[in-house]
């Protein structure tokens, strides 16, 4: 079984601070997704890294896919309140297909004022 | 409104009552999947349908059924709950496969059960 261990579990932060959270396991992936949960809803997709050494950047959020594809970061620049959610990461199958996503263990993110 | 949909949103029930948790999808997709989130532990798969009339076992299967006979609806069966089923359920569904990259999940907005 594929593990995919977050870090840190827990981040508390006050707006406008920057921080990173870190994706890693010892399995490759062929792909590699970021979701953000909010309170009392499912998870929402981010972003999708397939390339070794990948980055994207979707606004104030850089996401970077490890040159090997074991590991992945999320770096949040000058966070906001609303950032606020758990973080999570998700390693993808060659087939590409959903049903081989293994989630990781979820960064608990919270931006305060 | 592309959406998944899950019913019910709360559920205490008590060890043995049978229960079945709807989802349904209205975007066509062929993809569906329940999960189970648990502090610490994350997003945790169920069972799994890659179309209709075709499910599989996911990575924590026992003690839940599920059936596929259209395509937009995934029922979630607990046949005789137990206190260890007490969870954040959650349904998911996807585009079975996508060009260039893997499919996105969609996800409902949780069903919390517990079973006392």
């Amino acid at each position: 079984t594929q593990l995919l261990e977050q870090s840190p579990q827990f981040l508390s932060i006050q707006e406008g601070e920057n921080l990173t959270v870190y994706c890693n396991s010892s399995s490759v992936f062929s792909s590699l997704q970021w979701y953000r949960q909010e309170p009392g809803e499912g998870p929402v997709l981010l972003v999708t890294v397939v390339t070794g050494g990948e980055v994207k950047k979707l606004k104030r959020l850089t996401f970077q896919f490890g040159d090997a594809r074991k590991d992945s970061s999320l770096h949040i620049t000058a966070a906001q309140t609303g950032d606020t959610g758990l973080y999570l990461c998700a390693g993808g199958g060659r087939t590409g297909t959903a049903s081989k996503l293994t989630f990781g263990t979820g960064t608990r993110l919270q931006v305060t004022l | 409104e592309a959406q998944v949909t899950q019913n019910p949103r709360y559920l205490i029930t008590v060890t043995g009552k049978k229960l079945t948790v709807t989802c349904s999808q209205n975007m066509n997709h062929e993809y569906m999947s329940w999960y189970r989130q648990d502090p610490g532990l994350g997003l945790r798969q169920i069972y799994y349908s890659m179309n209709v009339e075709v499910t599989d076992k996911g990575d924590v299967p026992e003690g839940y059924k599920v059936s596929r006979k259209e395509k937009r609806n995934f029922p979630l069966i607990l046949e005789s709950p137990s206190p260890n089923q007490t969870s954040l359920y959650f349904c998911a569904s996807s585009k079975s496969l996508l060009r260039g990259e893997p499919s996105p999940l969609h996800f409902g907005n949780g069903t919390r059960l517990t079973v006392t």
